[in-house]
């Protein structure tokens, strides 16, 4: 079983919708948890930290929920140039080195 | 103020020929991650520096691959022999401490044919 896995998608959502999405994690090991955004062709960029109690950035929710082993994105209002791939990882290691990724689920956001 | 460097940003080449992709990282940062991406298995992490120190390099598929870290401003990944199944898009990370957020470089896209 990989250790991140999340939905691959796609995800194809009119302008304004509001997605979900959703990762599970196999190590109960990992320490932080992270949503990266990664553009067609380009390298991943940290999107958000995830916190127990959850946390807000804008229009971007994030949770995590440690008994279930589950972590979420919520995209509100979702934009044109929200389209892209969104990767869930892990982080876990003696000095919190390690990031674990999932395989990323592509959301397009259309007019 | 410039972020991870790598080169080239692409490579095509034949199969059994040594392949070099190389990485300046983010002055300060004392932490060097190679990641390997592709479809099918996603991005994996490859080998992890500290202070030029490789710490774990159990993601380096087998003895074609190498890296090196010989100072803190420059580290290679070398595939030698290359072969088709090694193409993928290979991307250098680094971090300042810990705590801190990898940041990535814009990777190499690799072609072996």
């Amino acid at each position: 079983r990989k250790e991140v896995e999340q939905d691959p998608g796609p995800f194809n959502v009119p302008e304004g919708a509001t997605v979900a999405f959703n990762c599970t994690y196999s190590n109960s090991a990992s320490q932080s948890f992270f949503w990266y955004r990664q553009d067609c062709r380009k390298e991943p960029k940290l999107l958000m930290s995830v916190y127990s109690s959850g946390n807000e950035d804008g229009r971007f929710t994030a949770q995590l929920n440690r008994a279930s082993q589950y972590i979420s994105l919520l995209i509100r209002d979702s934009k044109l140039s929200d389209s892209a791939t969104y990767l869930c990882v892990g982080l876990s290691g003696g000095s919190n080195y390690k990031l674990t990724f999932g395989k990323g689920t592509l959301l397009t956001v259309n007019p | 103020d410039a972020g991870v460097i790598q080169s080239p940003r692409h490579e095509v080449t034949e199969m059994g020929q040594e392949v070099t992709l190389r990485c300046k990282p983010i002055s300060g940062h004392n932490s060097l991650f190679w990641y390997r991406q592709t479809m099918m298995r996603g991005l994996e992490l490859l080998i992890y520096f500290n202070n030029n120190v490789p710490i774990d390099d159990s993601g380096m598929p087998e003895d074609r691959f190498s890296a090196k870290m010989p100072n803190a401003s420059f580290s290679t990944l070398k595939i030698q022999p290359s072969e088709p199944r090694d193409s993928a898009v290979y991307f250098c990370a680094t971090r300042a401490g810990s705590n801190q957020p990898q940041h990535f470089g814009d990777g190499t896209r690799l072609s072996i044919l």
